[in-house]
């Protein structure tokens, strides 16, 4: 049983330095989502996709973000010229599409990014 | 936007204790709610739901209904376990994504 999977577990960069993380959502799941989580605070959507569309991004989210699902299966999410707020765990989640509307999401462990 | 509050921990208990963690939310609609738990070490996982007023979600001795008439969704136990130790998330659906609370930390003594 294969969940959601993510990497690296851990970066640690230089301010100013480009870092990506990768996400392998379950595979039959049409959506996948990243969020963001500082310690104390709740997860905090950043974007989501269904397949390889993208169909929201956060009005917090920073241009030096960028999130990709080319094939529509695994996806990366791209931080440049890195700054010491950005420090966060970054969480990847999917899920199928609910006939209901939103349903589960299932998430992985998280990479955790520390920019000194 | 549709929000969520949750009570402030850390919430220390004996074992066997009673547990409630209150959850209140603001929602212009009529979302799904849900308690997510994170153990130490681990990834998010869902603990129980509810889609539509007056359902109770139930799981592992954990539930909760859904008080549309006070917009809230309260987490109990009657029996709490040093296992049960975790951070506990509430959250509501909002247009294809989950909007969470910040979470309340929960310490089990033996």
């Amino acid at each position: 049983d294969t969940g959601v999977s993510q990497d690296p577990r851990h970066k640690i960069t230089k301010r100013g330095q480009n870092v990506t993380f990768r996400c392998d959502p379950i595979s039959e799941h049409n959506r996948l989502y990243w969020y963001r989580q500082t310690l104390g605070q709740g997860p905090e959507f950043l974007t989501y996709f269904q397949n390889e569309a993208q169909l929201e991004k956060s009005r917090l989210l920073s241009d030096r973000f960028s999130a990709e699902r080319p094939k529509g299966s695994f996806s990366t999410l791209e931080i440049q010229r890195t700054e010491q707020g950005d420090s966060a765990m970054y969480l990847c989640a999917s899920s199928p599409i609910s006939p209901q509307g939103t349903g589960e999401l299932f998430f992985g462990e998280g990479s955790r990014l520390t920019v000194l | 936007g549709d929000s969520v509050t949750q009570m402030e921990g850390p919430v220390t208990l004996s074992e066997e204790a009673f547990l409630t963690i209150n959850c209140t939310y603001t929602a212009t609609g009529y979302p799904s709610l849900f308690w997510y738990v994170q153990y130490p070490g681990e990834g998010l996982q869902l603990l129980l739901k509810a889609t539509k007023a007056d359902d109770k979600g139930s799981n592992k001795g954990f539930e909760a209904t859904y008080r549309k008439e006070t917009t809230s969704f309260h987490l109990e136990k009657g029996s709490v376990q040093v296992s049960d130790s975790a951070v506990y998330f509430c959250a509501l659906s909002e247009s294809g994504k989950l909007v969470f609370g910040a979470g309340t930390i929960l310490r089990v003594k033996s």
